[in-house]
């Protein structure tokens, strides 16, 4: 079946440092990913589509400057989160799709700011 | 706006028992209807997916589910729980974003087994 890798699994970064998160289709190719924040004992929000070769497209309120994403393959999308504060704490999750009909998710990421 | 409302934040069931968790969904046009599992600290799991067809859908690990399109619903049911079963349930919606289609989530229903 399809699987989706995410890496790292937990990172713990200073204040004011950036972190990128990767986001792989080990055995399909992903024209479109999802990146979703999930807060403790809450849904999970979208915050941008990814979508390979051109700019991601953002949700209201998501700051795109201070998450960036770029989509350089079919295979592998990654969300950097730059000038990290405590707020922007949280557990991060991507999504891929191999066709139109589900998409299969990462196993996440928890990013603790300190 | 599309959205999804699970009722139930936190429900306990007996292992061996029957479980129902409620979904109800508000969107305009047929949806496209998710369940998904998360166990604590991990991505999430798709158990069973609506699109069209037959309204009763079955999905993996003897979950089922019924959409109804008359209470906006799609309940998630299992005739017989079991301790692994303990984990955090998400119902969503998928709605047509152009070349692919956004999921927006309930918050969540969390389920206990008890022994």
């Amino acid at each position: 079946g399809a699987v989706v890798s995410q890496h790292p699994s937990w990172v713990i970064c200073k204040s004011g440092t950036s972190v990128k998160i990767e986001c792989r289709s080990l055995d399909f190719q992903a024209t479109t990913m999802f990146w979703y924040r999930q807060f403790p004992k809450q849904s999970l929000m979208l915050m941008a589509t990814s979508n390979e070769g051109s700019k991601a497209t953002y949700e209201q309120g998501v700051e795109k400057d201070k998450f960036l994403i770029n989509h350089a393959s079919l295979t592998l999308s990654t969300l950097t989160v730059t000038s990290a504060h405590p707020e922007d704490s949280s557990f991060y999750i991507c999504s891929a799709s191999q066709d139109t009909y589900g998409y299969t998710f990462g196993s996440g990421t928890r990013l603790t700011v300190v | 706006a599309q959205s999804v409302t699970q009722p139930d934040i936190h429900i306990t069931v007996s292992e061996g028992a029957s479980l129902e968790l409620r979904c109800n969904y508000s969107y305009g046009a047929t949806p496209y209807l998710f369940w998904y599992v998360q166990s604590p600290g991990q991505g999430l799991q798709l158990l069973l997916k609506y699109f069209s067809g037959d309204t009763l859908v079955q999905g993996i690990k003897g979950f089922e589910a019924e959409f109804k399109r008359s209470q906006s619903s799609f309940n998630l049911r299992k005739p017989s729980v079991h301790w692994s079963d303990a984990a955090e349930y998400f119902c969503a919606v998928g709605v047509d974003g152009g070349s692919n289609y956004k999921l927006t989530f309930g918050k969540g229903t969390l389920l206990t087994v008890n022994p």
